[in-house]
């Protein structure tokens, strides 16, 4: 089952503007993760929040998280088409079980 | 140094027929995962390894599927009598330690259709 679920599906814009992608969670956290993936294959570990934190920043990419509302946003600024790309959030519970739980993704494309 | 690898990166196979699939982890990562992804989804847990052992199998869907990891470092996913809901990517990640905050770093993948 997945714990995440991204908001929205999909989302499309121009170069230069900036994306904004939402995750909600179910259970309780250790750490939220942001994922990218190209073609339907291997995924890139973006950045990583946790509980404890509120918002992090790395590059041009800004995450937020909310555990009152069980909530996380990535916002890419300045986009590129090579941003173009799927993004998922992907949880780590607090049960310590590791392996890593993520929601069904959000396709970001970029048009130059 | 090298990533993740997997092989093969696509496996074209008959429904009943017997499937291995290959991850080669990062060396020196004690941990390693299966996922899978099926279309316009995120990837599913299905077993991941701390060392030799399976640490937690809760995700395998079923008794066809099986996975080792003799020596600590490559490991195989096997699925018997091969069904055609079976198709999927499968992904591969090997992390350092099994810490909640250790990064997965993930492999291509491998494409398994069932024909």
């Amino acid at each position: 089952s997945q714990q995440g679920e991204e908001d929205p599906q999909a989302l499309s814009i121009q170069e230069g503007e900036n994306a904004t992608m939402n995750c909600s969670y179910k259970t309780s956290i250790n750490n939220l993760q942001w994922y990218r993936q190209n073609s339907g294959r291997g995924l890139v570990h973006l950045i990583l929040i946790r509980s404890n934190e509120r918002e992090k920043h790395s590059g041009r990419l800004r995450v937020t998280l909310d555990t009152s509302k069980k909530s996380s946003s990535l916002l890419i600024t300045a986009s590129r088409a090579a941003d173009t790309a799927s993004y998922f959030c992907a949880t780590v519970l607090l049960s310590g079980n590791t392996p890593l739980v993520f929601g069904k993704g959000t396709r970001l494309s970029v048009i130059a | 140094g090298a990533g993740v690898s997997q092989t093969p990166s696509n496996k074209v196979t008959e429904k009943g027929k017997y499937v291995e699939l290959r991850c080669d982890p990062i060396s020196g990562h004690t941990a390693l995962y299966w996922y899978r992804q099926s279309l316009g989804q995120g990837p599913e847990f299905l077993i991941y390894f701390q060392g030799t052992g399976a640490a937690d199998d809760s995700g395998l869907p079923n008794d066809r599927f099986f996975a080792v990891r003799p020596e600590g470092s490559v490991s195989t996913l096997k699925i018997q009598r091969t069904e055609r809901g079976d198709s999927a990517v499968y992904l591969c990640a090997s992390s350092l330690g099994a810490g909640l905050a250790d990064e997965q770093f993930f492999g291509p993948g491998t494409r398994l259709t069932v024909l």
